[in-house]
């Protein structure tokens, strides 16, 4: 299996712009999740979703931020108007279920607002 | 809600050295427990795990962590270190019906040759 697929893997973007990052889930994988790491905070979960329903977004920071899975191999988050304190490496995870399922991480998107 | 606490924001240790990284976590009760390591630009791969039985888990890489109920811990140990082992650590738990993955701060790894 291919793993976790994230694009882009690095984006540079100026602020106000808007910033959409793609995850491309294991396949077979129910449960998916949107985490930010920064040095300041760590790992965060903003996002997961079950089924391709969300369940509990209350990590997402803010109204600038929003997330959607349209189908079961495709997720989005995405970022409108980007600001530089958005600069972060966003990951996305997948598991077979939600509670307690090892979650398979992708290789992140690198976002950097200018 | 749980959390974890790992104490060691940096440690450093010898090739061949033995190495333990601490995590405490707090959960009112048995929680899940996770060993995720980083290595530079990547993405977090998981160690190991404990769900319940066998308190003392094995993993991948050589590594081992043991569940320590009354001392609220989740130490992960590797009787000798190798060069490929410097990266970073992250203690994780979820609770019991939610999964609300909390992780650690993160531990960062140095192997001295």
């Amino acid at each position: 299996d291919a793993g976790v697929i994230q694009s882009p893997r690095h984006e540079v973007t100026e602020m106000g712009q808007e910033v959409t990052l793609r995850c491309k889930p294991i396949s077979g994988h129910n449960s998916l999740f949107w985490y930010r790491q920064t040095m300041m905070r760590g790992l965060e979960l903003l996002i997961y979703f079950n089924n391709n329903v969300p369940i509990d977004d209350s990590g997402m920071p803010e109204d600038r931020f929003s997330a959607k899975m349209p189908n079961a191999s495709f997720s989005t988050l995405k970022i409108q108007p980007s600001e530089p304190r958005d600069s972060a490496v966003y990951f996305c995870a997948s598991s077979l279920g939600i509670y307690q399922e090892t979650q398979y991480f992708g290789p992140g998107t690198r976002l950097l607002v200018l | 809600a749980q959390s974890v606490t790992q104490p060691d924001i940096h440690i450093t240790v010898s090739e061949g050295a033995s190495l333990e990284l601490r995590c405490n976590y707090s959960y009112g009760a048995t929680p899940y427990l996770f060993w995720y390591v980083q290595s530079p630009g990547q993405g977090l791969q998981l160690l190991l795990k404990y769900f319940s039985g066998d308190t003392l888990v094995q993993g991948i890489k050589g590594f081992e962590a043991e569940f320590k109920r009354s001392q609220s811990s989740f130490n992960l140990r590797k009787p000798s270190v190798h060069w490929s082992d410097a990266a970073e650590y992250f203690c994780a738990v979820v609770g019991y019906n939610n999964n609300d993955m909390r992780f650690g701060a993160g531990t960062r790894l140095t192997v001295k040759p």
